[in-house]
């Protein structure tokens, strides 16, 4: 069966420290991957997505994501965190059916 | 601009009654879905539709119906039959049916039970 599992359910990060989100999937492909960033009581916002190529993919406010193949990971970075970084980030994994898997989210608190 | 417009904001409901989610997105999108967001379970997908009058069940469909009468719009509604309906619903789009497009979020709608 298809998955995302986000191990973290909480990670603490304080201000201008680097970040790392753990994300591994289940599929017996290379899926289409994505990573959205969730503020309270709003949508989903998209930070990147990764297809095929370069295995590094670069998104928006400073994200970077590493596609792992062999690992069956897709880890959010950024180099230092923010305040306004707060928020939780879910990772998603799409087949190819049109259809989105998501992990269930892991908010990051950010430490002053 | 461009996006995904979902109403009310917050919405109650008594027992034994239906209610219904509007969403509407001018992204002249194809595909459109529908999500319940839980504490801790991530998104959940409930119904989704890639074309006009045509829909799918998604992962949660029971006690839900929806409707695809126009591209721009894809109503949820929330029957009786749902027991615990408590939740924040999102609704998003897509440019296709493929997946390699990424879906496009409304700002949610939060349902309480009164």
């Amino acid at each position: 069966a298809q998955s995302v599992t986000q191990p973290d359910i909480h990670i603490t990060v304080s201000e201008g420290a680097s970040l790392e989100l753990r994300c591994n999937y289940s599929y017996g492909a290379t899926p289409y991957l994505f990573w959205y960033v969730q503020s309270p009581g709003q949508g989903l916002q998209l930070l990147l997505k990764y297809f095929s190529g370069d295995t590094l993919v670069q998104g928006i406010k400073g994200f970077e994501a590493e596609f792992k193949r062999s690992q069956s990971s897709f880890n959010l970075r950024k180099p230092s965190v923010h305040w306004s970084d707060a928020a939780e980030y879910f990772c998603a994994m799409n087949s190819g059916y049109s259809t989105l898997t998501f992990g269930k989210g892991t908010m990051l608190l950010v430490s002053p | 601009d461009g996006g995904i417009t979902q109403s009310p904001k917050y919405l109650f409901r008594k027992e034994g009654q239906n209610v219904t989610l509007s969403c509407e997105q001018n992204l002249n999108h194809d595909a459109m879905y529908w999500y319940r967001q839980d504490p801790g379970q991530g998104l959940r997908l409930i119904y989704y539709s890639q074309i006009v009058n045509d829909f799918q069940k998604g992962d949660i469909a029971e006690g839900y119906s929806v409707s695809r009468e126009k591209k721009e719009s894809f109503p949820l509604t929330v029957t009786s039959a749902q027991k615990n309906p408590t939740a924040f619903y999102l609704c998003a789009s897509s440019t296709d049916r493929v997946g390699d497009q990424p879906q496009h979020f409304g700002d949610g709608t939060r349902l309480s039970i009164l």
